[in-house]
C-alpha cells in the first residue's frame, strides 16, 4: 500500500527558532498533500492543502506566513514553523490521497513538536 | 471546522466483546471514512462507505451509514487487545478528492 513518511519524528526547539518538517510519499506520487495539527486527546484539524508546483491553500485561521508550505516535487512537501512559540507545540501529521481522485488518505506517522 | 461527533468519547471493554462507536455529521457528504490511530502515531484508513451505501463489511469491521440521520456506526466484533486505539470518523464532500473533516474520536481500550 501507499506509504507516507515524515521527518523528524520529534523535535524540541527553542522559542523563536524555525523548524522544518518533511513529508514524503515513498512509493507513489502525490500532487496534493494535506497538513494537520493535533493537540493531545483531540482530533485532527486541517491546516492547509499543499499543491505541487503552486501555492498552498490554508484553512481559515491558519497563518500562512507562520506555517510555510513548499511542495517542490511530486513526492515531497515541507512545513516550516517559523518563529515557533510554545503554543505551536503539537503533533503535526501529513497525508496524501493514494491515487488521483481517491478519497482515502494515507497518513504519515506524525511529528511531535515541542517548543520550549 | 470539525463536523463529525463521535460517541462515546471513550470505551473500555474486554477481549472478545464487540465495540460500537457512533459518529454524527452536519453537512451533505460524498462518503464517510473511519480511521484508526494508535497513540502518538499517524492514522490508518479502515473503511470507506459511500453516501449511497447503507452498510459495509471488512473483516471484523461493520460500518453503517444513515444519511437521513447524518450518522454512522463502526462495529468491531470479537475485539482484541491489539484493537486498542483511537477511532475517528471523517467525512468527504463532493468536490473530487476532497479534504476530510474529522470527528473528535473514540478512545477504545480492550483489556485482555
Amino acid at each position: 500500500g501507499a506509504v507516507v513518511s515524515q521527518h523528524p519524528s520529534w523535535v524540541i526547539c527553542k522559542s523563536g527558532t524555525s523548524v522544518k518538517i518533511e513529508c514524503r510519499s515513498l512509493d507513489f506520487q502525490a500532487t496534493t498533500m494535506f497538513w494537520y495539527r493535533q493537540f493531545p486527546k483531540q482530533s485532527l484539524m486541517l491546516m492547509a492543502t499543499s499543491n505541487e508546483g503552486s501555492k498552498a491553500t490554508y484553512e481559515q485561521g491558519v497563518e500562512k506566513d507562520k506555517f510555510l508550505i513548499n511542495h517542490a516535487s511530486l513526492t515531497l512537501s515541507t512545513l516550516t514553523v517559523t518563529s515557533a512559540h510554545p503554543e505551536d507545540s503539537s503533533f503535526y501529521i501529513c497525508s496524501a490521497p493514494g491515487a488521483l481522485g481517491a478519497y482515502e488518505q494515507y497518513f504519515g506517522p506524525g511529528t511531535r513538536l515541542t517548543v520550549t | 471546522s470539525q463536523q463529525g461527533e463521535e460517541d462515546p468519547q471513550a470505551l473500555s471493554i474486554q477481549e472478545g466483546e464487540n465495540a460500537t462507536m457512533n459518529c454524527s455529521y452536519k453537512t451533505s457528504i460524498n462518503n464517510l471514512q473511519w480511521y484508526r490511530q494508535n497513540s502518538g502515531r499517524g492514522l490508518v484508513h479502515l473503511i470507506l462507505i459511500r453516501s449511497n451505501e447503507r452498510e459495509k463489511h471488512s473483516g471484523r469491521l461493520r460500518v453503517t451509514l444513515d444519511t437521513s440521520k447524518k450518522s454512522s456506526s463502526l462495529l468491531i466484533t470479537a475485539s482484541r487487545a491489539a484493537d486498542t486505539a483511537s477511532y475517528f470518523c471523517a467525512t468527504a464532500g463532493d468536490s473530487g478528492y476532497s479534504t476530510l473533516t474529522f470527528g473528535k474520536g473514540t478512545m477504545l481500550l480492550v483489556s485482555p
